[in-house]
């Protein structure tokens, strides 16, 4: 089955620090690749997405590159803000296998201080 | 304004009585899905729907039921409620056809079950 791992937290670090949160992937077909962010006391919303090979996604100075070879998808950001403290969830699904199922990573926690 | 809303937001109850979460989309999407978010775990899917009238089981539906009488709306019940089902409660529409299809997630329903 399709399965996330992504890097344990909570994250920590100080504003305009780099970020980076590894997520690697086990699927059997040809997912879709995203990462959804969820701020305090609100639901998910789509952060980025790739969905082929070599795609590169980027959304609000986020980028992730969907890296087949590796089974890779690692969450970067170059000067990170307070407003980005959020938890980053980094999932897939196999669309194109008819699934609309979305397979989670167990998410995330970065904090950002000042 | 495209969103998913769910009711209620908050709700704490007592074993054994039974209880709704409405969820419901004003983006006429195919699509609909239950996710529950425990720590830890990220976010499993319970239960999800093709269209009216079709549903079918996620990863962890022991303990749900789902209804889809209407495209908008597809409420989640639980007959039964224990206090292993004391979790945050996100539903989830898309689109479905032949492309990658963005999924909006609602703000999310927190039960604790006494």
């Amino acid at each position: 089955g399709n399965s996330v791992t992504q890097m344990e937290g909570p994250v920590t670090l100080s504003e305009e620090a780099f970020l980076t949160i590894n997520c690697t992937y086990t699927a059997t077909g040809y997912p879709s690749l995203f990462w959804y962010v969820q701020y305090p006391g609100e639901g998910l919303q789509l952060l980025l997405k790739a969905t082929k090979a070599d795609d590169k996604g980027s959304n609000k100075g986020f980028e992730a590159t969907y890296r087949k070879e590796t089974t890779s998808f690692h969450l970067e950001k170059g000067s990170v803000q307070v407003s980005d403290s959020a938890v980053y969830f980094c999932a897939l699904s196999d669309q194109g296998a008819g699934s609309y199922q979305l397979t989670f990573g167990k998410g995330t926690k970065l904090s950002v201080i000042p | 304004e495209a969103q998913v809303t769910q009711n209620p937001r908050y709700l704490i109850t007592v074993t054994g009585k039974k209880l709704t979460v409405t969820c419901s989309q004003n983006m006429n999407h195919e699509y609909m899905s239950w996710y529950r978010q425990d720590p830890g775990l990220g976010l499993r899917q319970i239960y999800y729907s093709m269209n009216v009238e079709v549903t079918d089981k996620g990863d962890v539906p022991e303990g749900y039921k789902v209804s889809r009488k209407e495209k908008r709306n597809f409420p989640l019940i639980l007959e039964s409620p224990s206090p292993n089902q004391t979790s945050l409660y996100f539903c989830a529409s898309s689109e479905i056809g032949g492309g990658y299809y963005e999924q909006y997630f609602g703000p999310g329903t927190r039960l604790t079950v006494t």
